[in-house]
């Protein structure tokens, strides 16, 4: 079982370079998140799709663009790169928010700017 | 802002103590509790979680207590193992947002 397959697992950018980060799920889920993971700050938001055609921001997204591409893939774009943006991302996904059902996570990119 | 607020940040527990991660909010809009656990490398994966309207779950050695006049609540880990050595975030749910994360917890288990 696939679960959450991001892509890359590890990307080196310069600063002011653009990249997406891809993610998909297998599991039929509604809604998708993306976050980031930096030491001693925990997992923060950069943005979600509730469902399928929405997306709206989290805790950190400035820097960031999404685009719910299907009720598979969610993908994470930076348009121009900043060192602060260097993390390691995380995609996510659930059966639905308002259900309270677990968040099943990818196994990250590692992402740095340089 | 960070709703949820975790600590300690480390802990080294020894083999077959018992390791304690409190986790304290102020939105009492929050309805759901769950702890995720993260070994190195990994995404983070749904340990246990609890609902306000109970003050204690257990699955094996994992337990979570949870004090709604307080706001806060634990993550008790019972006989711990080298293997629980991981890091641990608390989280919560507020209406139709997505889950919050506390800052998480490096927990190391000696022999």
């Amino acid at each position: 079982n696939a679960g959450v397959t991001q892509t890359p697992k590890f990307q080196v950018l310069k600063t002011g370079q653009s990249m997406t980060l891809q993610c998909a799920q297998d599991m039929n889920h509604n809604s998708m998140y993306w976050y980031r993971q930096d030491p001693g700050m925990g997992l923060r938001l950069i943005y979600y799709s509730a469902s399928e055609g929405t997306t709206d921001k989290g805790e950190v997204p400035n820097g960031y663009n999404v685009s719910r591409l299907n009720k598979r893939e969610f993908s994470l774009r930076l348009e121009s790169a900043a060192p602060s943006q260097t993390s390691v991302y995380f995609c996510a996904s659930s059966e639905s928010i308002l259900l309270r059902e677990k968040l099943f996570f990818g196994s990250g990119t590692q992402l740095s700017v340089l | 802002q960070q709703q949820v607020k975790q600590s300690p940040q480390s802990l080294i527990v020894q083999k077959g103590g018992i390791s304690i991660i409190n986790c304290a909010y102020e939105n009492t809009a929050f309805d759901y509790f769950p702890w995720y656990q993260q070994f190195p490398g990994k995404g983070p994966a749904l340990l246990i979680a609890i609902r306000p309207d109970v003050s204690e779950k257990k699955e094996g050695r994992f337990t979570i207590s949870f004090n709604k006049s307080a706001k806060q609540f634990s993550l008790h880990i019972m006989d711990s193992q080298p293997g629980d050595s991981a890091t641990y975030f608390c989280a919560s749910y507020s209406g139709n947002t997505p889950l919050v994360f506390g800052k998480g917890t490096r927990l190391s288990v000696i022999a």
